[in-house]
């Protein structure tokens, strides 16, 4: 059966630090790989994924993640936060036609 | 296009009540899924259509849960006598072609009372 794991509920960090999520996964094969966001009161947006090939993707709003095979990671980064990224972070994996989500973590941006 | 749509945002029911809600999918997309998130989770595959076929129910979808979507373009998701456990956000996404990305909707907020 296929699982994700967040390990931390929720990070707190400063406007202009760096950020990193992580994120765990159980799978019996190669699997896809996705970080959401969610903002309050909001459903998800996608801001990267991995299907194959190189390892570290790009994403939308300056974010980045590295897929580890041999860790079975695939951490989320962002050099430098904004305000505008405080929100709840997903990490998911699936395959064929459907995700299976982490708990999420929490991300407050302290000024 | 505007993007995955649903339909109420908010829903408030008393227990035994019957709701329904609605998904307008981006258009040309073909792959339809209903998820449920409850607070402080992720959200949890429901059910999931190609087209007008439904073609997988989770365990978490019981009997008094019901999906359609007609001539495969909207879907509904018919929740029959309430329970408080229902309460959660019902969120729908839609995708094309054999990828799993999926582009997901606002989402609908039932609370059950």
């Amino acid at each position: 059966a296929q699982s994700v794991t967040q390990p931390d509920i929720h990070i707190t960090v400063s406007e202009g630090a760096s950020l990193e999520l992580r994120c765990n996964y159980s799978y019996g094969a190669t699997p896809y790989l996705f970080w959401y966001v969610q903002s309050p009161g909001q459903g998800l947006q996608l801001l990267l994924k991995y299907f194959s090939g190189d390892t570290l993707v790009q994403g939308i709003k300056g974010f980045e993640a590295e897929f580890k095979r041999s860790q079975s990671s695939f951490n989320l980064r962002k050099p430098s936060v904004h305000w505008s990224d405080a929100a709840e972070y997903f990490c998911a994996v699936g395959k064929d036609y459907k995700l299976s989500f982490g708990a999420g973590t929490t991300v407050t941006v302290r000024a | 296009d505007t993007g995955v749509s649903q339909d109420p945002r908010h829903k408030i029911t008393k227990r035994g009540q019957n709701v329904t809600f609605r998904c307008d999918p981006i258009s040309e997309h073909n792959r339809l899924y209903w998820y449920r998130q409850t607070l402080g989770q992720g959200p949890e595959f429901l059910t999931y259509f190609q087209n007008e076929a439904q073609l997988e129910k989770s365990r978490l979808l019981s009997d008094r849960f019901s999906a359609e979507r007609p001539k495969g373009s909207f879907s509904t998701l018919e929740i029959q006598r309430t329970e408080q456990g229902d309460s959660a956000m019902y969120l729908c996404a839609s995708s094309y072609g054999g990828g799993t990305e999926a582009f997901f909707g606002q989402g609908t907020r039932l609370t059950v009372v």
